[in-house]
């Protein structure tokens, strides 16, 4: 059974726009949240993380939102550049130690 | 240069043939860990490490083996490989026990099991 789920198989963006992915979870335990970037050929890097007693944390263009009531944290990329094009994975953990990785998005950045 | 790295990177063997993967990061690094990656299921944990001889099971590691005797090793080991094995294999490393640490990911070893 899928703990975390990205709904949206791909998501396309104009270059210079908002990009924005979703990902739900269903395990209360869940206190860590991170996003991975992953290129086709490579290992996933990664984005950026969040624990849940933040409900926002900003490196660059990407911020991460959580909102632990409704079970649910995004991605925001601003401004969207060609070389964001690349799959998006999100994973939740209970203790740093268990990692439960969303089924990924596919994002375009369309220049 | 940091990183980890996988072998081999490409594996096509047939079902109940012993086989090994090896992974070595050279940061130091306490926690490693295995995941593969299959389609319309993203990527799941098979086994981690949180230090020399402290390993446990992740979300599927049946059929899985994993040993670490030395900081910078984590062979995965596949005793009687099936079919249903056939998938990518990461492994990755992070520093110290802290959540939020990134993890390094190595480049992935396709395995295909005949």
């Amino acid at each position: 059974d899928q703990q975390v789920k990205q709904n949206s198989p791909s998501l396309s963006v104009q270059e210079g726009r908002i990009s924005i992915l979703n990902c739900d979870y269903t395990n209360s335990m869940f206190d860590y949240f991170l996003w991975y970037k992953k290129y086709p050929a490579e290992g996933p890097t990664f984005l950026i993380s969040i624990s849940s007693i933040k409900d926002k944390n900003e490196d660059g263009r990407f911020t991460v939102f959580l909102n632990k009531s409704a079970k649910h944290l995004s991605l925001h990329i601003v401004p969207s550049q060609p070389g964001d094009s690349a799959v998006y994975f999100c994973a939740a953990s209970p203790d740093g130690n268990q990692f439960y990785f969303g089924t990924g998005t596919s994002l375009t950045v369309i220049p | 240069e940091a990183q980890v790295t996988q072998n081999p990177r490409y594996l096509i063997t047939v079902t109940g043939k012993k086989l090994t993967v090896t992974c070595s990061q050279n940061m130091n690094h306490e926690y490693m860990s295995w995941y593969r990656q299959d389609p319309g299921l993203g990527l799941r944990q098979i086994y981690y490490s949180m230090n020399v001889e402290v390993t446990d099971k992740g979300d599927v590691p049946e059929g899985y083996k994993v040993s670490r005797k030395e900081k910078r090793n984590f062979p995965l080991i596949l005793e009687s490989p099936s079919p249903n094995q056939t998938s990518l294999y990461f492994c990755a490393s992070r520093a110290g026990l802290a959540a939020y640490n990134e993890q390094f990911f190595g480049p992935g070893t396709r395995l295909t099991v005949l």
